[in-house]
């Protein structure tokens, strides 16, 4: 699975929205981009995912760039409940089997009031 | 509501002793996994199962077991062998398909006496 790079925190005032950029720039074509994240002492939450198309749910948004070198979750209206380690991941997946998420570091987001 | 339960949340174990971690899933997924996260780290892969009666090890398997019997569980027993067991563990489950996410539960604290 490609490598994945974050920056290690970032800050957002509640209400506005939340960008959280990633790189893969290693991503071959076969590989999906996810989007988890964990409130402390919480399991991970599923966000979002994407193969090269950009995404959109109730919980957020996802950019993918052309070359599908980095991408963008976005959080529409942060709210402090949003506070938590954002995970971008990505992924291969062949027909028929199920391997393993790797979680990185992640990127701390602080919603702000 | 369909999700994993992971019980307990919090458990506590003496020097030598077993002890078993219940994952229980309802969302009809064939795949199970169990993770370990340590103070500020990742998630590592112990073990995971694609199918009832089998399970592969993961990357740190050593002084774990696991058993498949149903679809729905996936017990985790950490054994005496596994000499630094403290740590949070996390059960998953996610569907065979290309490109459908795994989802978590919300994990079991286990604690040395």
């Amino acid at each position: 699975d490609a490598k994945t790079t974050q920056p290690p925190s970032m800050d957002c005032a509640e209400g506005r929205a939340a960008n959280l950029p990633c790189n893969h720039s290693t991503i071959s074509g076969n590989e999906y981009v996810y989007w988890y994240r964990q409130i402390h002492s919480q399991g991970p939450q599923y966000i979002i995912h994407g193969l090269k198309n950009n995404e959109t749910n109730e919980m957020a948004s996802l950019i993918i760039t052309e070359d599908r070198k980095s991408s963008t979750l976005i959080l529409p209206h942060a709210t402090l409940r949003d506070t938590a380690v954002y995970y971008c991941i990505v992924r291969a997946l062949s027909s028929g089997s199920a391997r393993q998420l790797t979680f990185g570091s992640g990127t701390q987001l602080t919603v702000l009031p | 509501d369909g999700g994993i339960t992971q019980s307990p949340k919090y458990l506590f174990r003496k020097e030598g002793q077993n002890v078993t971690l219940s994952c229980e899933q309802n969302l009809n997924h064939d795949a199970m996994y169990w993770y370990r996260q340590d103070p500020g780290q990742g998630l590592r892969l112990i073990y995971y199962s694609q199918i009832v009666n089998d399970f592969q090890k993961g990357d740190i398997a050593e002084g774990y077991s696991v058993s498949r019997e149903k679809k729905e569980s996936f017990p985790l027993t950490v054994t005496s062998a596994q000499k630094n067991p403290t740590a949070f563990y996390l059960c998953a489950s996610g569907e065979r398909m290309i490109n459908q996410p795994q989802h978590f539960g919300d994990g079991t604290r286990l604690s040395i006496l």
